[in-house]
């Protein structure tokens, strides 16, 4: 199974805040790799795919980049609504795994 | 418009079995990969299993042999038939689709359905 690593599993921010994530694959996923956010209550929401490419309705201040084994979840600009959970996920290859999860919080 | 509503959660005691239905429209099951993938309360996001097109499944480790992942062309749906029941399988569980023609995405999901396993 390819393991997924995400850091940092938690991360206060302010509104404004650009903010980070990172995603280690256990081996070369090429860019099958996947951004989901998800709030309290509710379904996850597909923010990235291949990698880098923004699902529609997605804002722009939401980016993705990288291929291989690493890659990065970058938010530009925190609003309000963007304090969430978010999780990488590698489609390469059954079984699709998940990374644990970032906590993202207010300050 | 896509929907995908999931039902048949509830409380099932250690042992027993459960099947989960996730009805779709907007979208043949028929024609795209499903999947489900369960989250334990307060914990993370965990694929469970999928069907392909044209009728191969898969799945993980943890309910091989217990889950059976199936479709119902007719009726559009999805099914996750669960037996063997754990308490480590108490979660809620969403169906989602598939996209195969942008590397394997999960882009559609339902709501989710919740499956309690306790005595």
């Amino acid at each position: 199974d390819i393991q997924m690593t995400q850091s940092p599993s938690s991360l206060s921010a302010s509104v404004g805040d650009r903010v980070t994530i990172t995603c280690r694959a256990g081996q070369s996923i090429s860019k099958y790799l996947n951004w989901y956010q998800q709030k309290p209550g509710e379904a996850p929401k597909l923010l990235i795919y291949a990698a880098s490419s923004l699902q529609s309705g997605v804002p722009s201040r939401f980016s993705g980049s990288g291929s291989g084994t690493e890659f990065t979840l970058t938010i530009g600009s925190l609003q309000p609504e963007d304090f969430a959970a978010y999780y990488c996920q590698q489609s390469y290859t059954t079984p699709y795994t998940f990374g644990q999860g970032t906590k993202l919080e207010i300050k | 418009e896509v929907q995908l509503v999931e039902s048949g959660g509830g409380l099932v005691q250690p042992g027993g079995s459960l099947r989960l239905s996730c009805a779709v429209s907007g979208l043949s099951v028929r024609d795209n990969y499903m999947s489900w993938v369960r989250q334990a309360p307060g914990k993370g996001l965990v694929w469970v299993s999928v069907i392909y097109s044209g009728g191969s499944t898969y799945y993980a480790d943890s309910v091989k042999g217990r889950f059976t992942i199936s479709r119902d062309n007719s009726k559009n749906t999805l099914y996750l038939q669960m037996s063997s029941l754990r308490a480590e399988d108490t979660a809620v569980y969403y169906c989602a689709r598939v996209d195969y023609s942008r590397l394997h995405t999960f882009d559609y999901w339902g709501q989710g359905t919740l499956v309690t396993v306790s005595s």
